[in-house]
């Protein structure tokens, strides 16, 4: 059963860099998924961020694209989210979540890790 | 890219059955049969309840079913019970990115 945890600091300064861990434990990140980040801000709904493959390809969402950085680490099989430039508008749970290589979805969900954006 | 639109709110009796929608656009719903919907109690991560449009992973009820025409998905819950109280998201695949709805809360009445 594969397993996703989320790791970071909850608060971060505004104008700051957001950083965050996924640590995927009962299956390799060098399988033949892509691995997601997904934010929900406090009572609203979820937003895709982006995706990696093991390869280091990635896509991400073009709102976000131009502060944001993916990248993974197949020896420590984990990948990891940079955001820059943050706002309050960044504050969310972060989750991250594997996508299933067949019908594209997210079948794999961390529990999610909430990251506040605050002096 | 703008977020799937969903009712935000639908709500029915035990038993009952309701159906959420799910509308998007020629760019994704439309496009692809690619779409899933994810059930979120207060709190937790999202689950996982329907894949490919109308595909349910195993252990999940067969009470959830899915479908699609066109632009628009479509989620039922038949036989509405209690623990089905939660917020629903459809989500769809938009080539090399994905949209999420807007979110439906369920409620049982």
């Amino acid at each position: 059963q594969v397993q996703l945890q989320e790791s970071g600091p909850g608060l971060v300064k505004p104008s700051g860099t957001l950083s965050l861990t996924c640590a995927v434990s009962g299956g390799s990140i060098s399988s033949s998924n892509w691995w997601s980040w997904v934010r929900q801000p406090p009572g609203k709904g979820l937003e895709w961020i982006g995706e990696i493959y093991h390869s280091g390809t990635t896509n991400y969402n073009p709102s976000l694209k131009s502060r944001l950085t993916i990248s993974v680490d197949k020896s420590k099989n984990q990948f990891s989210l940079k955001l820059s430039s943050v706002t309050a508008a960044d504050t969310a749970v972060y989750y991250c979540a594997r996508v299933d290589n067949s019908g594209l979805d997210f079948n794999y969900w961390g529990q999610g890790t909430l990251v506040t954006v605050s002096s | 890219q703008s977020a799937l639109t969903q009712p935000a709110s639908v709500s029915g009796s035990p038993g009952q059955s309701i159906t959420i929608s799910c509308i998007g656009t020629n760019s994704d719903v439309g496009s692809y049969n690619l779409v899933s919907w994810y059930q979120q109690h207060s709190g937790k991560a999202p689950k996982l309840m329907i894949y490919e449009g109308t595909k349910r992973p195993s252990g999940v009820s067969n009470r959830f079913s899915g479908s699609k025409s066109g632009n628009t998905a479509s989620l039922t819950i038949s036989g509405l019970q209690a623990e089905d109280e939660a917020e629903y998201y459809c989500c769809s695949y938009a080539g090399s990115s994905y949209v999420f709805g807007t979110g439906t809360k369920v409620t049982v009445l």
